[in-house]
């Protein structure tokens, strides 16, 4: 079975500080994707980043970058200099090949970004 | 830029009815989902269905539920009779077939308000 872990149901952090919002994962999957959403006030679903189990750099995106252990099973998200607009609810997903390539969500992670 | 998009954005029914939550999704996507978001909690995966043909249903998607493709651009989520613990936002998603590592593209939500 698949399992995506966010251990932090909420974060602050001041305004052009970096913030780390952890995930882990397990799967007995070797490929799957991992990927992290952002989801704002409004309630749509943004793609923010995305690392492949093969990969062997991390993921940068922009500010967004994908601290990713894959022994320790996992793929923090790492935002560097927090932007008021930032703060939002965060979900770690994970997709593996099984039940059509579905997609399962961690519990989320509200990230306050205070001026 | 191409999206998924989802009608209607917000429906008000009452305990026992039927209801239909529609999408259209991005046009040479393979892969199609259904995700249920109870407010302010995790994105809990419904339905994957690809070749005309469910691939893995979870246990939220019992008997009163049912999803169709009536024809080659619409997917649908039927819900038969509907209980007060199906309000919720409803997510519909679609795919590309590059496996694992395709992200998933999100429609704007169907927000489901039963009485």
């Amino acid at each position: 079975a698949q399992k995506i872990t966010q251990t932090q149901p909420g974060m602050f952090v001041q305004e052009k500080e970096a913030v780390t919002l952890d995930c882990t994962y397990d799967t007995s999957d070797p490929s799957y994707g991992l990927f992290w959403y952002k989801q704002p006030s409004s309630g749509e679903m943004i793609f923010l980043i995305y690392q492949g189990s093969y990969d062997q750099q991390n993921a940068t995106e922009g500010r967004y970058s994908l601290n990713f252990q894959k022994a320790r099973k996992s793929a923090n998200l790492v935002i560097s200099a927090s932007q008021l607009g930032d703060s939002a609810m965060y979900f770690c997903a994970m997709r593996v090949m099984a039940g059509g390539f579905k997609t399962i969500f961690g519990a989320g992670t509200r990230l306050f970004v205070k001026a | 830029e191409p999206e998924v998009t989802q009608t209607p954005s917000h429906q008000v029914t009452q305990m026992g009815q039927e209801v239909i939550l529609r999408c259209v999704p991005i046009s040479n996507h393979l892969y199609f989902y259904w995700y249920r978001q109870i407010l302010g909690q995790k994105v809990e995966f419904l339905v994957s269905f690809y070749n005309n043909e469910i691939s893995e249903k979870s246990e939220i998607f019992d008997d009163q539920f049912s999803v169709e493709r009536p024809d080659g651009s619409n997917f649908t989520l039927k819900i038969r009779s509907t209980k007060l613990e199906d309000s919720a936002m409803y997510f519909c998603a679609s795919t590309d077939g590059t496996g694992y590592t395709g992200e998933l593209f999100f429609g704007e939500g169907s927000r489901l308000t039963v009485l």
